[in-house]
């Protein structure tokens, strides 16, 4: 079965400071890792994903992730922060294996960046 | 190229009542997922349909069904609705190929009283 971690709730961070927003998974087979960004009565809007290939990953608005096979984690990541990037982050996976779409989301972690 | 549309965006019903949702994916994509989204339970995978059959299925009872229509066009289905039941539905267009992203539409706030 298919799991995601976020271990923490809630992140705060100033601004100008680097972010983390950790994310470890389960699957069975290989994963399709992706982060995705909601706010405030938003549906969901995509920021990056690792299907294959380089194991850092470069999103949307600055934002980067790491793919680790070791530690079966993905840990989202971004510089410097902005007071715009506060919102509840999702992390979400995908069995490679099994075809379709059945994509398991993360409790997600709310982002506080203060100014 | 136009988002993924869902309607309505908010519907009020009460205990009992059923209620049908919406969803016109992305043009060219012929897969269409499902979430419900609570406080409590986080985003949690209902179904998926490709081509007009449900490819996947989460753990929902059966009061909660789908379908998909020649067009893409996707709805899902509540009967006898509980309390419970109240929640942001989102849907998700799905792209193939070796982009494997799904879009998501603004979402459905069902309000159950």
């Amino acid at each position: 079965a298919q799991s995601v971690a976020q271990p923490e709730d809630q992140v705060n961070v100033a601004e100008g400071n680097p972010l983390t927003v950790k994310c470890t998974y389960s699957v069975s087979g290989n994963p399709y890792l992706f982060w995705y960004v909601q706010y405030p009565n938003r549906g969901l809007q995509f920021l990056l994903k690792y299907i294959t290939g380089d194991n850092l990953v470069k999103g949307s608005y600055g934002f980067e992730a790491e793919f680790n096979k070791s530690q079966t984690s993905f840990h989202l990541k971004k510089p410097s922060a902005l007071v715009s990037d506060s919102a509840l982050y999702f992390c979400a996976v995908r069995d490679a294996g099994t075809g379709g779409f059945k994509t398991i989301f993360g409790a997600g972690t709310r982002l506080f960046v203060k100014a | 190229k136009a988002g993924v549309t869902q309607t309505p965006r908010y519907l009020i019903k009460t205990r009992g009542q059923q209620v049908t949702l919406s969803c016109s994916p992305i043009s060219g994509h012929r897969s269409v997922s499902w979430y419900q989204q609570t406080p409590g339970q986080g985003l949690q995978f209902l179904f998926e349909y490709f081509s007009e059959t449900q490819r996947n299925k989460g753990n929902f009872p059966g009061r909660f069904s789908g379908r998909q229509f020649s067009n893409s066009r996707s709805e899902m289905n509540v009967s006898t609705l509980e309390l419970g039941d109240s929640a942001l539905y989102l849907c998700a267009s799905n792209q193939r190929t070796v982009q494997e992203t799904q879009y998501f539409g603004p979402g459905t706030r069902l309000l159950v009283l």
